[in-house]
This record gives structure tokens, C-alpha cells and sequence, in this order.
């Protein structure tokens, strides 16, 4: 029972890469999400996916870009890192939306130099 | 607006102690739902307690209790006889609608023994 996954743990990439994080879950939910934690502001929502093939920008989109063309899999790609980008991201799903309960993944640390 | 504040950043206290971390919300949406997390060390989100607008009810887990107030729109987390391992950084949420979740900036709790 994996629950929800996300890969790599740790990441240290250089300024101007493309860098994708993975996430996957197996319950089925129908709602995934994307937030950055960064020291001071908690967690913060990025994108946010309803079903397959949907999706919606959240709080701090910019520079970022998700898909979701399986309702298990939702991938955050950084189209060209900038160390502002530097953060915990966390991966969470969820069956209902913002009203049920969300599961965390357990976090990708990434570096940007 | 909606907006959550966790006024207190950091909280130490010692073995045994009650220990009462705040939260404050704002929102106009008269349905809503509110949520606490806890990031221990490790790093992962563990889910506490959902509650929604409508359920007023005091809530008690073992030692830990919350209390909802809708009229200073507040809902407090209290635990009980602390332990070192509830040293985390915990984090109140605020739902609004399908899909958007609001965190607070966290308040970091440090046990010591």
C-alpha cells in the first residue's frame, strides 16, 4: 500500500535546467495537487489537477507547468529553474477537492545553484 | 479574503506540559472546512483533524483536543501532558471550495525533556 510517492527525494540542479518531479498515488483520487513550502510562508498551492487531463493554477504558478494524462500520475516540471525555485515541494491528493481531506507525499527538497 | 494566522512561530515548553497552539481564520463562505497538520523532523504532512463550519462540537483524540470557536473564528489545538515526540511544525488549514486549501505559516513546537 504505497499511498502517494514522489520522486527524487533530493534534486540539485543549476539555473536555467528543466527539472520534473514526479508523483504518483494509488487510491484514485480524483484531485492531486502541487504546493511549495518555503520558510515563513507555509505551504503554498502551485497547480492543482480535478480529474485527467484538468488543470488549474494556483496561488504561485509561475515557471511552472504540470500535466495529468493519468489519474495516478501528476508530474511538475520547472521549464527553466531560477533559485527562487529552490523549496520543498509536496504532492498531495485528494478524493473530493479542498473540502476532503488532502494526503501528503512525503516532499522533494530541491536545489537550484 | 481568505487568510489563516498561526501567530505563534515557535512554542517550547517542557515534558508534561499543556500546550495550546492558535489559529485564526478569515473567510466569508459560511461552508467551510478546517484542518491541522503535523510535520514532524522527517518531514512529511501528517493529517490531524478535519472539521467543518457547521460542527461546533469540541473534538478530543487521546491528548490531543481541538476547540472551534465560529464566533472568534478560531480553532485552537491543545495537547495535552506534551511529549518530546510531538516536537513538530504544526499547520492549520483553511478549505474553500474544491480547490484551493489555505495554510498558515506554522507554528514550531519544541519539547524538550
Amino acid at each position: 500500500d504505497a499511498g502517494i510517492t514522489q520522486s527524487p527525494r533530493y534534486k540539485i540542479t543549476e539555473t536555467g535546467r528543466q527539472v520534473t518531479l514526479m508523483c504518483h498515488q494509488t487510491w484514485s483520487h480524483s484531485y492531486m495537487f502541487w504546493y511549495r513550502q518555503d520558510l515563513g510562508h507555509g505551504l503554498r498551492l502551485i497547480y492543482y489537477s480535478a480529474a485527467a487531463d484538468i488543470t488549474d493554477k494556483g496561488e504561485v504558478p509561475d515557471g511552472y507547468v504540470v500535466s495529468r494524462s493519468k489519474t495516478e500520475n501528476f508530474p511538475l516540471t520547472l521549464e527553466s529553474a531560477t533559485r527562487s525555485q529552490t523549496s520543498v515541494y509536496f504532492c498531495a491528493s485528494s478524493d473530493r477537492g479542498g473540502e476532503e481531506t488532502q494526503y501528503f507525499g512525503p516532499g522533494t527538497r530541491l536545489l537550484v545553484l | 479574503a481568505q487568510k489563516v494566522t498561526q501567530a505563534q512561530t515557535e512554542i517550547s515548553v517542557v515534558e508534561k506540559e499543556d500546550v495550546t497552539l492558535d489559529c485564526v481564520y478569515e473567510t466569508r463562505d459560511t461552508t467551510y472546512y478546517l484542518f491541522w497538520y503535523k510535520q514532524p523532523p522527517s518531514g512529511e504532512l501528517v493529517f490531524l483533524i478535519r472539521r467543518n463550519s457547521f460542527d461546533e462540537q469540541n473534538e478530543i483524540s487521546g491528548r490531543y483536543s481541538w476547540n472551534f470557536q465560529k464566533s472568534t473564528s478560531s480553532f485552537n489545538f491543545t495537547i495535552t501532558a506534551s511529549q518530546v515526540v510531538d516536537s513538530a511544525v504544526y499547520f492549520c488549514a483553511l478549505s474553500r471550495g474544491y480547490n484551493k486549501l489555505i495554510f498558515g505559516a506554522g507554528t514550531r513546537l519544541a519539547v524538550h525533556p
